[in-house]
């Protein structure tokens, strides 16, 4: 079983604070990462898929950064807003998607 | 507008009355799994597809079937529901799994059986 760990589990945070979070997958046989951002009562939504060492990724104030090599990928949020709240899932394909636990972010204002 | 449509979106059945859970896309995506997500336990794949008449069990399966018979559809189906599989349910669709195509999350149905 591919083992994905995110961490934190949850995180809150001002408005305004910049955070990130961690996401940690097997790095061999890597092929891909997706990072989803899963808001309350709705459904997962595709922020990125990276694929390269060293990749970078960004959307707005979300970018995210890949190294395949020691397996893992940081996700950051400049200036967080209370509509970045949300749940934000890690996951590497492997034939299929396995997702991690997900890093919960609450941002007060 | 592409998208992936659940229905119903919400469902209150007893205990062995059987009933299905419809998922359809419209983006001629090859790929089609249903999850269920749990307090604690994150989203867990129940069963995949990778095209028209090729399935397989995802991480847990028990209890529940699918067919695809058709590209843009992939119904979940319940034979026989208990109340271990009252929870929230998610169809998605991908061009493929297989790395770079991201997955687009039907709307969910939240499932209760008593």
């Amino acid at each position: 079983i591919l083992n994905v760990e995110q961490s934190p589990q949850s995180l809150h945070v001002q408005e305004g604070d910049s955070t990130n979070f961690t996401c940690s997958f097997p790095s061999s046989n890597f092929y891909a990462l997706h990072w989803y951002r899963w808001e309350t009562a709705k459904s997962p939504e595709a922020l990125f898929v990276m694929t390269l060492n060293g990749d970078e990724k960004k959307k707005g104030r979300i970018s995210a950064t890949l190294n395949t090599k020691e397996g893992y990928s940081y996700l950051y949020i400049k200036g967080s807003q209370p509509e970045d709240s949300a749940t934000y899932l890690c996951a590497p394909p492997r034939g299929k998607l396995i997702f991690g636990q997900g890093t919960e972010l609450s941002v007060k204002p | 507008e592409a998208q992936v449509t659940q229905n119903p979106r919400y469902l209150i059945t007893v205990t062995g009355k059987k009933l299905t859970v419809t998922c359809s896309q419209n983006m001629n995506h090859e790929y089609m799994s249903w999850y269920r997500q749990d307090p604690g336990l994150g989203l867990r794949q129940i069963y995949y597809s990778m095209n028209v008449e090729v399935t397989d069990k995802g991480d847990v399966p028990e209890g529940y079937k699918v067919s695809r018979k058709e590209k843009r559809n992939f119904p979940l189906i319940l034979e026989s529901p208990s109340p271990n599989q009252t929870s929230l349910y998610f169809c998605a669709s991908s061009q493929s799994p297989r790395g770079s195509y991201e997955q687009y999350f039907g709307p969910g149905t939240r499932l209760t059986v008593t």
